[in-house]
């Protein structure tokens, strides 16, 4: 079965500082993409970031980046300069032909 | 805003009843995904349509059902309500084929079961 976990379930960051959330996942597909989506109190889900498995390099938009460990099935979001904004609840989800989410991660951000 | 379009945006129904979720994917998107998300839950994959035709199943009910029509809109129908039913339902919809499949979400409905 394929599986996303992340094992933080809230997570807290002062502004302007760096934050690193975690996630992994459990799939015997070669070919996959993993997508960090991001969901504020208006409950609409953001696209943040994406990766594709069989690129090695590490995806980046703006002050989103993340860390992609193929063997270790480990896909970790960082967030560079948290703002105010990026309050929000953050999944990772794991995409063959349908996506399968994890519990979600809640992140504050504190003045 | 992603160009995929949800009615109602709230309905509030009671126990028994059946509702119908309407869901108009972004234009030229011939895949549409539908995920139900509990409180304080994460998204769980119920059916996807591509043109027409069922594709993959999920965790769906067989309380409910969907479909999709020659226009490529989509209807899910929650029959026999029950309480657990209350949640937040979204509405996907991708462009198979495109580099990431990745799938462009609507604001969602929000069901209240009373």
């Amino acid at each position: 079965a394929q599986t996303v976990t992340q094992s933080q379930p809230e997570m807290s960051v002062q502004e302007a500082e760096t934050v690193t959330l975690s996630c992994t996942y459990d799939t015997s597909e070669s070919n996959y993409y993993l997508f960090w989506y991001k969901q504020p109190p208006s409950r609409q889900m953001i696209l943040v970031i994406r990766q594709e498995a069989y690129k090695q390099q590490n995806a980046t938009e703006n002050r989103f980046s993340v860390n992609f460990q193929k063997a270790a099935k480990s896909f970790s979001l960082k967030i560079s300069d948290s703002q105010l904004g990026d309050t929000a609840m953050y999944f990772c989800a794991f995409n063959t032909d349908k996506l399968i989410f994890g519990t979600g991660t809640r992140l504050q951000v504190f003045p | 805003d992603s160009g995929v379009t949800q009615t109602p945006k709230h309905l509030i129904t009671a126990t028994g009843q059946r509702v119908t979720l309407r869901c108009s994917p972004r234009s030229g998107d011939l895949s549409v995904y539908w995920y139900q998300q509990s409180l304080d839950q994460g998204l769980q994959f119920l059916i996807q349509y591509y043109n027409g035709e069922e594709r993959a199943k999920g965790n769906i009910l067989e309380r409910f059902s969907a479909q999709q029509f020659p226009d490529l809109h989509s209807e899910l129908n929650l029959s026999s309500l029950e309480l657990g039913d209350s949640a937040l339902y979204f509405c996907a919809s991708s462009l198979p084929g495109s580099r990431y499949n990745e799938q462009f979400f609507g604001p969602g409905t929000r069901l209240t079961v009373l």
